[in-house]
């Protein structure tokens, strides 16, 4: 099962709302990650999750705010977004270990109004 | 820091036909490996092909190969016989090895078209 596994697939949310973005994974993959990526423009990296414990951050504003409960769910959870946050957003997995391959989920398309 | 330059922001193709997409890379790592990525409309990054920096021959899987020439630093995707649902963006990647994970830099991408 080579799948990552995203929900929901669109999240339209105001910004005093409190939302949370799903990530599912069965490949037995150590490292988890978040990505965001703006329309016509390349994934950047937010967050790394590794053995279930938070690797990277990028400098990712304190609104979005990753959560790792096992080694095959991640979270998002979002609070008091912007509308410049309005972006995909993109889980993937990997082995441990740099150079791996990443499996990447379908995403969540986010709208703050 | 790693680089990735994809100097072609959109190809047009016609069905049935090859096509090459430019990537150039600059790393400072001796061992290194490049990924392309498809996404189509839907949002989700499709894994295409893989080339390590140290084999000897250039990558294939199935209609995608990789024509790798390192001492241009250059990484292009071919793919031969386009089809119509080849249509989407393509992102040549560079992991980021001194993380210790599969942390990528992507170009800037390339949009491909396929006509009928």
């Amino acid at each position: 099962d080579t799948e990552v596994t995203q929900t929901p697939k669109h999240l339209v949310m105001g910004m005093t709302n409190k939302k949370s973005l799903k990530c599912e994974q069965h490949m037995g993959h150590r490292a988890m990650y978040w990505y965001k990526q703006k329309a016509k423009k390349p994934p950047e990296l937010m967050f790394v999750y590794s053995y279930e414990k938070l690797s990277i951050n990028e400098s990712v504003p304190s609104r979005f705010s990753p959560e790792c409960p096992n080694s095959s769910l991640l979270n998002l959870h979002l609070h008091a977004l912007q509308p410049e946050d309005s972006a995909l957003y993109l889980c993937a997995s990997s082995q441990q270990g740099g150079g791996t391959e990443a499996f990447f989920g379908q995403g969540t398309r986010l709208t703050v109004v | 820091a790693q680089k990735i330059t994809q100097t072609q922001p959109g190809m047009f193709v016609q069905e049935k036909e090859a096509v090459t997409l430019d990537c150039t890379y600059d790393t400072s790592d001796q061992s290194y490996g490049l990924f392309w990525y498809k996404q189509p409309s839907s949002g989700e990054m499709i894994f295409l092909i893989y080339q390590g920096s140290y084999d000897e021959q250039n990558a294939t899987e199935g209609r995608y190969s990789l024509n790798f020439q390192k001492a241009r630093k250059s990484a292009n995707l071919v793919i031969s016989a386009s089809q119509l649902g080849d249509s989407a963006m393509y992102f040549c990647a560079i992991p980021n090895l001194n993380s210790g994970y599969s942390t990528l830099t992507f170009g800037k991408g390339t949009m491909l078209l396929v006509s009928p």
